[in-house]
């Protein structure tokens, strides 16, 4: 059990470029989340995925995001056209049992 | 629709003392409510959680929290504080039933003081 990973761990973007970041869940768990954390706020829930199926999105998900977990196993997180106010930290989660999420150590996301 | 409300940002304590870290939330399912702590530079980590059965739970690192439906609280406890303690606390709740989305309050920063 290596615990959850990310890739990477920071990415300064010009606005308008497009970003994408990986998570990669421990081994054998189906559910995987995405969360956004600011500064000085909890993280917030942007989408949850059982093995490859997104079954929930928040409206924060706007459509210049987009998430996949294309086998069941990692995720990617995309963001198009970045605006400064996508600048956050971003995290993954997994768990076995829907009740236990183990975090990542979070993508830190820098639009200038 | 489900909210968490954290009172205090941030909390001093000093060391041996106790440590109370409050949690008021909203759920209109029954909730299931959990304690995360984020030391710096580090993923958050599950203290305790609440989802049936015994209202007062027992965590990592002598943590407890009780559950009380009746004043929607899930208050965070610790009899005697440590410094190793410091860091942030976050309360989070999700409804029961299959839902999976987990909403987390602002998060209280505990100092403690030697």
């Amino acid at each position: 059990d290596t615990g959850v990973s990310q890739d990477p761990r920071h990415k300064i973007t010009k606005r308008g470029q497009n970003v994408t970041f990986r998570c990669d869940p421990i081994s054998e768990h189906n559910r995987l989340y995405w969360y956004r954390q600011t500064l000085g706020q909890g993280p917030e829930f942007l989408t949850y995925f059982q093995n490859e199926a997104q079954l929930e999105k928040s409206r924060l998900l706007s459509d210049r995001f987009s998430a996949e977990r294309p086998k069941g196993s990692f995720s990617t997180l995309e963001i198009q056209r970045t605006e400064q106010g996508d600048s956050a930290m971003y995290l993954c989660a997994s768990s076995l049992d829907g009740d236990t999420q183990y975090f990542g150590p979070g993508t830190r996301l820098t639009v200038l | 629709a489900q909210s968490v409300t954290q009172l205090g940002s941030h909390v001093s304590v000093s060391e041996g003392a106790l440590v109370l870290l409050r949690c008021n939330y909203s759920s209109s399912v029954p909730p299931y409510l959990f304690w995360y702590v984020q030391y710096p530079n580090q993923g958050l980590q599950l203290l305790l959680k609440y989802t049936t059965g015994a209202t007062l739970v027992k965590g990592i690192n002598g943590f407890e929290a009780e559950f009380k439906k009746s004043e929607t609280s899930f208050h965070l406890t610790k009899p005697s504080a440590h410094m190793s303690d410091a860091a942030e606390y976050f309360c989070a709740v999700r409804g029961s039933g299959g839902y999976q989305k987990v909403t987390f309050g602002t998060g209280t920063k505990l100092q403690v003081i030697p």
